[in-house]
């Protein structure tokens, strides 16, 4: 019965490649989001997700796109794998934008 | 440029007393705020929010204040107990003419000691 889980969990991989991170909401929220956690602990927005417009962070690299097949879901796709991608990646849904957020626990990418 | 601040990387108190854990901002769009907390390897969890209308906004232990002139918002448990031991994270995020996507502090690691 989790609210918003993401998978997998944790990811290893080689510079190069390409990745995908698996987001699914059961709260029917309209709204989902990608977030960033890097070295320095911030939490940085990548994108937003609401009835089916996409808002970016413009400082977004375009090697990283979101796939939402459904309300329920927002996957996050990486290509070319760089060793600054290592971060803890966490997705998140909201009832509509900008109110409160309910996170998954996080996706930890490693890149080697 | 960081529109969310949270100076204090850390703050240790003791079992029973105040934790007061502060937040600045510099957006004056901003219109409502959020107070998330996360322990390791989990998500954050949304814990208390307050909108510019208001000052205050108390929700059990945790209370959150807003001072809009000094762009500045605090978080306030009392009697903090060992289980608040997490980061406390601020995000903010604008209303109408702003962005609604909240921006986040980079955090305040809250230790209670027993």
């Amino acid at each position: 019965d989790t609210a918003v889980s993401q998978t997998p969990k944790y990811l290893v991989t080689q510079m190069g490649n390409d990745k995908s991170i698996k987001c699914e909401q059961n709260l029917g929220h309209d709204t989902m989001y990608w977030y960033k956690q890097d070295s320095k602990k911030f939490l940085k927005i990548m994108f937003s997700y609401n009835n089916k417009e996409l808002i970016i962070n413009e400082t977004v690299p375009n090697r990283f796109s979101p796939k939402s097949p459904d309300k329920a879901h927002l996957n996050l796709h990486i290509n070319s794998l760089e060793l600054g991608d290592s971060a803890v990646y966490f997705c998140a849904s909201s009832q509509d934008l900008g109110w409160e957020q309910f996170f998954g626990p996080g996706t930890r990418l490693t890149v080697l | 440029d960081q529109q969310v601040k949270q100076n204090s990387p850390s703050l240790s108190v003791q079992e029973g007393r105040i934790s007061i854990l502060n937040c600045d901002y510099t957006n004056s769009m901003f219109d409502y705020f959020l107070w998330y907390k996360k322990y390791p390897a989990e998500g954050p969890t949304f814990l208390i929010s307050i909108s510019s209308i208001k000052d205050k906004n108390e929700d059990g232990r945790f209370t959150v204040f807003l001072n809009k002139s000094a762009k500045h918002l605090s978080l306030h448990i009392v009697p903090s107990q060992p289980g608040d031991s997490a980061v406390y994270f601020c995000a903010a995020r604008g209303g109408s003419g702003g962005s609604y996507i909240p921006t986040f502090g980079r955090g305040t690691s809250l230790i209670v000691h027993p």
